[in-house]
């Protein structure tokens, strides 16, 4: 069981670029979520799946879009990266969001010059 | 507004000093308060799950407890490798969204 996976591990984009962060987890857990983690700010939720098909905006979610590609796969899209995007992402995963406790990949450093 | 407030922002401890981190929360219908471990460049780790005032879970050194307004988390005899930045969360009231505290940096000198 790999558990929760990204892809990259490390991005550097120009401002203005676009990308594609990839998320998977192997747990068969129903719902999934973008985070962002900066410094002093803790975790933010970007977007969430609640389940297959669906898709809620979080705290913060401008400038990004998601796609719950099938039940193991979530992405997030950054259209137009800008410098305040530089962050650290996590996704996560859980059987089926409140109560239950949510399962994190090892994230995506990204860096927007 | 739901909060979720850890203190201190950073502990300093020798190692087999006992201490604990705080978790005040404020949030309608508490569904649930988690601890996570978080070591530097990974993504958070899963420790415990508390549902309701008077619950307590233990995992080696540490204890975690849960009143109607907070949470502690209580570490016994740290060694260095408990350190880590401990996070709590709890479930905004009515949604499926996690709030995260900000974290607590441990630090354990031998």
């Amino acid at each position: 069981n790999a558990g929760v996976t990204q892809t990259p591990k490390f991005q550097v984009l120009k401002t203005g670029q676009s990308m594609t962060l990839q998320c998977a987890q192997d747990m068969n857990h129903n719902s999934m979520y973008w985070y962002r983690q900066d410094p002093g700010m803790g975790l933010r939720l970007i977007y969430y799946s609640a389940s297959e098909g669906t898709t809620d905006k979080g705290e913060v979610p401008n400038g990004y879009n998601v796609s719950r590609l099938n039940k193991r796969e979530f992405s997030l899209r950054l259209e137009s990266a800008a410098p305040s995007q530089t962050s650290v992402y996590f996704c996560a995963s859980s059987v089926v969001g409140s109560p239950y406790e949510q399962y994190f990949g090892p994230g995506t450093r990204l860096t927007v010059t | 507004e739901d909060q979720v407030t850890q203190s201190p922002e950073a502990l300093r401890l020798q190692e087999g000093e006992s201490s604990s981190l705080n978790c005040s929360y404020t949030v309608s219908g508490l569904r649930g308060l988690f601890w996570y471990r978080q070591d530097p460049g990974k993504g958070p780790e899963f420790l415990f799950t508390l549902y309701s005032a008077g619950e307590e879970k233990e995992k080696e050194r540490l204890k975690a407890t849960l009143t109607k307004k907070e949470s502690f988390l209580h570490i016994t005899a740290p060694k260095p490798e408990d350190s880590a930045t401990y996070l709590c969360a709890v479930y905004q009231g009515g949604s499926e969204k996690l709030v995260f505290g900000k974290g607590t940096k441990l630090t354990v000198n031998p």
